[in-house]
Formats: structure tokens, C-alpha cells, sequence
């Protein structure tokens, strides 16, 4: 069954540093999607794309946050600096359908502790 | 807040002991979903159930949608440790790009 990749699984940081997520989304999926979430939280949207373009990056902190896509397949999304608060689970998640009403397919995620 | 609340927030039953979870919205909606997750890892897509709809079966899994009342339920029926997982509702509302929106999550913990 086809699956989302996502790297590294788990990463420790300290305060200050950068760090980077990468995202594979399943073969054909045009739509990705980063969330992030909080322990004991739902996951909530950080960043969507449709191809290489940013449809929806209203929840993003930009000033510390930034994603990418370029050539519309694997995805990475980057905190510079990162903060005790940004510590969370960062998941990938991709669609067939442009419509982001419908479900996604989830990558295991990438749990981030910023110390 | 918009976002669907799940209820109860934790649930701990015997293994073959069916399992209920609610989860209730504020304004009219497009779709819902229910998520599972399991501890540590990413969240697998259950079922979704239009706002048309009124009933859905996937399996062990049954779902309910009342829109007058805003509100679904999920039941899991003979529960298995397996089941043991946080269990997401997002919603898909109406007037918001269709953008789907998370619960808090219900933990269930099936007791053997």
C-alpha cells in the first residue's frame, strides 16, 4: 500500500538552531499538506500545496516557518530559529483531489523536541 | 472555536465491549471524518460521511451524522486491543474553502 515518507522520525534541537522536515508524498498526489500537533491536541494546518504552488500558508509563522515544494513532489519544511514552543509532532499528509474537503493520507510524522 | 469536539475525551473499556464517541460542530458542514491514530504515529483516514447522509458502515466501524443536532457519533463494535488509539473527528465546513478542521481527540484504551 502506497505510503506518505517522512524524515527524520524523531529530532532533538536546541533552542535557537534550525531544523528541516522532509516530506514524500504518495506517487501522483498533487495536493501536500503540513500540520503540526500538539500533545494532546488535533493537528492543525500549517501549510498546504497544489503542485509546486502555496495555496493556503495562512497558519504559518513566517518569520520562523518556511516550506517548499519546487518540483511539485517531495516537500520540506523549515524553522529558523526554532523555539521551546514550536516542540510537536510535524505531519505530512497528501491527496489525489484538489478539493481538501475530502481525506488525506498521513505520513507517520516527525516529533520535534526543541530544548 | 469552529472545530469539532470530540466526547469523551478518554475512554477505557473491555476488550468486546462496544465502543461509542461523539463529536459535535457549530455551524453547517460539507463532510466529516473520523481519524484514528495510533500513540507516536500519523492518523489513517476511517470514513467519511457527507452532510446528505445519514448513516455509514465501514467494517466494525459505524457512523451516525445528525445534522439538526450538529453531531455524529462513531461506534466500534466487539473492540479489540488494536482499537486502542486516539480517535480524531474533522470537519469540513461550509463556507470555508472547504478547509477540514480537527477535534481534540478522544483516547480509547481497550482493556483486556
Amino acid at each position: 500500500e502506497a505510503e506518505v515518507a517522512q524524515s527524520p522520525r524523531y529530532k532533538i534541537t536546541e533552542k535557537s538552531q534550525a531544523v528541516a522536515f522532509w516530506c514524500d508524498p504518495i506517487s501522483g498526489h498533487a495536493t501536500l499538506y503540513w500540520y503540526r500537533q500538539i500533545l494532546g491536541q488535533g493537528p492543525e494546518l500549517l501549510v498546504q500545496f497544489q503542485d509546486e504552488s502555496v495555496v493556503d500558508d495562512s497558519q504559518l509563522p513566517k518569520d520562523r516557518f518556511s516550506a517548499e515544494r519546487l518540483k511539485g513532489v517531495d516537500s520540506t519544511l523549515k524553522i529558523q530559529p526554532a523555539e521551546l514552543g514550536d516542540s510537536a509532532m510535524y505531519l505530512c499528509a497528501s491527496s489525489p483531489f484538489r478539493d481538501r474537503s475530502y481525506g488525506y493520507t498521513f505520513g507517520s510524522g516527525t516529533r520535534l523536541t526543541v530544548v | 472555536s469552529q472545530q469539532g469536539e470530540e466526547d469523551p475525551q478518554a475512554l477505557s473499556i473491555q476488550e468486546g465491549e462496544n465502543a461509542t464517541m461523539n463529536c459535535s460542530y457549530k455551524t453547517s458542514i460539507n463532510n466529516l471524518q473520523w481519524y484514528r491514530q495510533n500513540s507516536g504515529r500519523g492518523l489513517v483516514h476511517l470514513i467519511l460521511i457527507r452532510s446528505n447522509e445519514r448513516e455509514k458502515h465501514s467494517g466494525r466501524l459505524r457512523v451516525t451524522l445528525d445534522t439538526s443536532k450538529k453531531s455524529s457519533s462513531l461506534l466500534i463494535t466487539a473492540s479489540r486491543a488494536a482499537d486502542t488509539a486516539s480517535y480524531f473527528c474533522a470537519t469540513a465546513f461550509m463556507n470555508r474553502d472547504d478547509k477540514i478542521i480537527f477535534g481534540k481527540g478522544t483516547r480509547l484504551h481497550i482493556l483486556p
